[in-house]
């Protein structure tokens, strides 16, 4: 049971190149996020899903698509690059206790993103 | 969005010491979890706890969600203790949506 996996681990772009970032759960979790943590900013929420075939935008979504084609897998691209966008990246995922919508986090490893 | 305020910024401690690091939240919230972050990065959940105690070996955690805060305690601290404490919380209206504070660096010397 590997939880939450993210590829690639680090990974250096130059300005406006594309990129994929692959989140993968084997915890037949429900809910989906990418998050972006930036130095003194704590975690930022880029954008999730509540379930297969469904996205949302959160609080920086900007520059970000996403796409949730299979329950297991969540996808983060970056169409063009840009120096603002270095930074780690945290995939996680929940599941909901009960009907609360509690929703408790299992983050995966991180990946580090340098755009040059 | 929901503001969310964690203090100390920075919390330096000798291994044994106790520690107290509060979050502050500025709306009613369904749902509340504490993390740590360890030097290596991994996020790890400590608690999830929107209201009430809990207590999990040396930490435990209380959320006073009518006066919209939470404590993090750590007793006995250790050098394993050392990271950045994280809380989260999300309003009962935003589905998913969790917000972050921007932490507490906790460094514990031997």
């Amino acid at each position: 049971n590997a939880g939450v996996t993210q590829t690639p681990k680090f990974r250096v772009l130059k300005t406006g190149q594309s990129m994929t970032l692959l989140c993968a759960q084997d915890m037949n979790h429900e809910y989906m996020y990418w998050y972006r943590q930036d130095p003194g900013m704590g975690l930022r929420l880029i954008h999730y899903s509540v379930g297969e075939g469904t996205t949302a935008k959160g609080e920086v979504p900007d520059g970000y698509n996403v796409s949730r084609l299979k329950k297991q897998n969540f996808l983060l691209g970056l169409e063009s690059a840009a120096p603002s966008q270095t930074s780690v990246y945290f995939c996680a995922s929940s599941y909901s206790l009960g009907g609360s919508g509690a929703n408790v986090l299992t983050f995966g490893a991180g990946s580090r993103l340098t755009v040059l | 969005g929901i503001q969310v305020e964690q203090s100390p910024p920075d919390l330096i401690l000798q291994e044994g010491a106790n520690s107290t690091l509060r979050c502050n939240f500025s709306d009613s919230v369904n749902n509340l979890q504490w993390f740590h972050q360890n030097p290596w990065g991994q996020l790890i959940n400590l608690f999830y706890i929107p209201s009430g105690t809990k207590q999990n070996g040396r930490l435990s955690a209380t959320t006073v969600a009518t006066e919209r805060y939470s404590l993090l305690y750590i007793s006995s601290s250790q050098t394993t203790d050392s990271g950045v404490y994280f809380c989260a919380v999300k309003k009962g209206s935003t589905l998913g949506r969790l917000y972050f504070g921007r932490g507490t660096q906790l460094t514990v010397w031997p």
